[in-house]
């Protein structure tokens, strides 16, 4: 399976956009590159995949390099909430196996 | 709330027992997934259910064996415990076979072994 990484923190101040950096050098043609992330005390909940362009959702953007080999999720305005950690997971199209691998992801602070 | 139950919240017992963890996945999901989250492993994927079969396999021990029923619901069995095996067990459900599924989490079960 392809590796990601991420920087172990970042920090941000409340309302100004987030801007969470994800590397895949070794991404294959059929993976998608899909974010979560887990909050305090909860469990991980999706944010938002894509394949090869960008993608907006309620929640965030995803931002994809044109060589695919890194990918950055958009906050557009951090709130309190979103102190998390957040995780850049690949899953491959047609993989045999469904589950997702989880790095150490990126423990994100978001000062008010 | 992402539809995916899990019960017992909280779970606390001794070593050598044997528990039962519980999960109701999404109404529609076929597949349920079980997680184990430990400081120093962090996330750690254990096995996958697809209606009823065994799909996938992870880091789960020989101790450990789950199982899904026909309604779908699953059970993780955990026996002769260790110290080691305290953690936080997360379930979580996706409509079809997995690969590319979003996946739904539940509030996860907080088991300590003393």
């Amino acid at each position: 399976d392809a590796k990601t990484t991420q920087p172990n923190s970042m920090e941000s101040n409340e309302e100004e956009p987030v801007h969470l950096p994800c590397n895949h050098s070794t991404i294959s043609g059929t993976d998608y590159i899909h974010w979560y992330r887990q909050l305090p005390s909860q469990g991980p909940e999706y944010v938002i995949h894509g394949l090869t362009s960008n993608v907006n959702n309620r929640m965030a953007s995803l931002a994809i390099a044109e060589d695919r080999k890194s990918s950055t999720l958009i906050l557009h305005r951090a709130t309190l909430r979103d102190a998390a950690v957040y995780y850049c997971i690949l899953t491959r199209f047609g993989g045999s196996q469904g589950n997702l691998i989880f790095g150490k992801g990126t423990k994100l602070s978001v000062k008010p | 709330d992402s539809g995916v139950t899990q019960t017992p919240k909280h779970l606390i017992t001794a070593t050598g027992q044997r528990v039962t963890l519980r999960c109701s996945p999404r109404s529609g999901d076929l597949s349920v997934y079980w997680y184990q989250q430990s400081l120093d492993q962090g996330l750690q994927f254990l096995i996958q259910y697809y209606n009823g079969e065994e799909r996938a396999k992870g880091n789960i021990l020989e101790r450990f064996s789950a199982q899904q029923f026909p309604d779908l619901h699953s059970e993780l069995n955990l026996s002769s415990l260790e110290l080691g095996d305290s953690a936080l067990y997360f379930c979580a459900s996706s409509p079809g076979r997995g690969s590319t599924d979003t996946q739904y989490f539940g509030p996860g079960t907080r088991l300590t072994v003393l």
